[in-house]
């Protein structure tokens, strides 16, 4: 069964560096989605990507943030200079259409230090 | 803004039936979702509904969708060890900025 794959599981990083989360999405989906759950708090929207650039994003998505899709199959997350309150599980997600059916991976748990 | 919420926990024991209930605010709302999430581990889509139906069973899930009072709802029959997990209410329309809207979780705990 096809399925949403990120690395790393687990990444822990100190304040003020860069890191990057890398997602590979279900290859036929054309919408991807990278969400945020922080420790006893709700799965927060960041961002959503169509046809090579950002179709939505939240408040949350700030300058820190960026999201690229380097090649055919890879959808990555940058933060550039982590905070403590960046420490999350970051889930990436795909869907064939907009809004319908989303998929989503295992998750990276971010721990800023 | 958009506003999905859930009871936090819910105790049943197995062999039992499970009812997780979902309230939401937006009227737009197109599709309506239940995700589970086992400890450690992602969110898996168990099941969905179109706003426009009003129940759909799929195997031990079944899901009830009450528009008017914006009420939704997961039951799972016979419930077993295996589904002690948190169940999320998620919900997508087609206003803009609005992608998936999550509910907060309702734990299950199933006892033997």
């Amino acid at each position: 069964e096809p399925e949403v794959t990120q690395t790393p599981s687990h990444q822990v990083t100190q304040m003020g560096q860069e890191v990057i989360l890398r997602c590979v999405p279900i290859s036929n989906h054309l919408y991807f989605y990278w969400y945020r759950q922080i420790l006893g708090q709700k799965v927060e929207f960041l961002v959503s990507f169509y046809n090579n650039e950002i179709s939505e994003k939240s408040e949350i998505f700030d300058d820190q943030f960026s999201v690229e899709r380097p090649d055919g199959s890879n959808f990555t997350l940058k933060i550039r200079s982590t905070k403590l309150e960046d420490s999350a599980m970051y889930f990436c997600a795909s869907s064939l259409r907009q809004r319908t059916e989303a998929f989503f991976g295992q998750g990276t748990r971010l721990t800023v230090v | 803004g958009e506003d999905v919420e859930q009871s936090l926990f819910l105790s049943v024991r197995e062999g039992d039936s499970s009812v997780i209930n979902c309230t939401y605010t937006d009227s737009s709302s197109t599709y309506l979702y239940w995700y589970k999430q086992e400890p450690g581990a992602g969110l898996q889509l168990l099941t969905y509904i179109f706003s426009n139906m009003d129940m759909k069973q799929d195997q031990r899930l079944t899901v009830l969708l009450n528009k008017k009072d914006k009420h939704l709802s997961l039951r799972i029959a016979d419930t077993q060890t295996g589904d002690s997990a948190i169940y999320f209410c998620a919900e997508s329309g087609f206003g803009y900025g609005q992608n998936f809207v999550f509910g907060p979780g309702t734990r299950l705990s199933a006892l033997p």
